[in-house]
């Protein structure tokens, strides 16, 4: 099927784990994203990419780690996970003129 | 650093209503703006996008308006629904590929 796939779709994991949370995308658009969305603060950009091997950081970049050796993967990892990343993280595609388009996200516990 | 207010933050109608939500944003240098819908516990599914050279975008029932110079996007939903209940999301492109999010307005349709 076309489109952006998250896994895992819900993962609880203990304070100080490293987890890594899985994106693919089937169009080959350069530019992906990770976003996490808290009660509060909406939607906060955690790290984009333009494309393979580049990457940037957004607004809230502390505690990530992300990588893109293929166009279609962007997995996202969190080093040693805290309380306070607790939250349903979202990653997108930017596909031209044709804007953002979403996964269905990952909603993260840390515990 | 462009900021997106969305008003109201809740709106409860009657089925079969017309309503306006709005979206203003601090810095009219757009590339693109988009609506987005979320459903609780989902992804944003993209409604609408309307690139800086365009006034209006129209989809069913749904028509977004963009005035650039004043800063404002309105999203029309005629004759509402109880299916159309959920969050609606503005989100502005800036000519980088960062996109910025409005908190969103809650929209509840009474049966």
């Amino acid at each position: 099927d076309a489109g952006i796939t998250q896994s895992p779709r819900y993962k609880i994991t203990e304070t100080g784990r490293q987890v890594t949370l899985m994106c693919h995308q089937t169009w080959s658009h350069s530019y992906m994203f990770w976003y996490r969305q808290d009660l509060g603060h909406g939607l906060r950009l955690i790290y984009y990419s333009a494309a393979a091997d580049i990457t940037d950081k957004g607004e809230v970049p502390d505690g990530y780690v992300v990588s893109r050796s293929k166009t279609e993967n962007f997995p996202l990892t969190l080093e040693s996970a805290t309380r306070s990343q607790t939250s349903v993280y979202f990653c997108a595609s930017l596909g031209g003129d044709y804007g953002y388009t979403f996964g269905s996200g990952t909603r993260l516990t840390v515990v | 650093k462009q900021e997106v207010t969305q008003i109201p933050a809740a709106l409860s109608v009657p089925e079969g209503e017309n309503l306006v939500l709005n979206c203003s944003f601090t810095d009219s240098a757009i590339y693109n703006l988009q609506w987005f819908r979320q459903d609780p516990g989902k992804g944003l599914t993209s409604l609408l996008l309307i690139q800086s050279s365009q006034r209006e975008q129209t989809s069913g029932r749904l028509n977004a308006s963009l005035d650039k110079s004043s800063g404002r996007s309105t999203l029309y939903i005629a004759a509402s629904q109880p299916g159309d209940s959920a969050t609606y999301l503005c989100a502005v492109r800036p000519w980088s590929n960062d996109m910025r999010f409005g908190a969103g307005t809650r929209l509840t349709v009474k049966p």
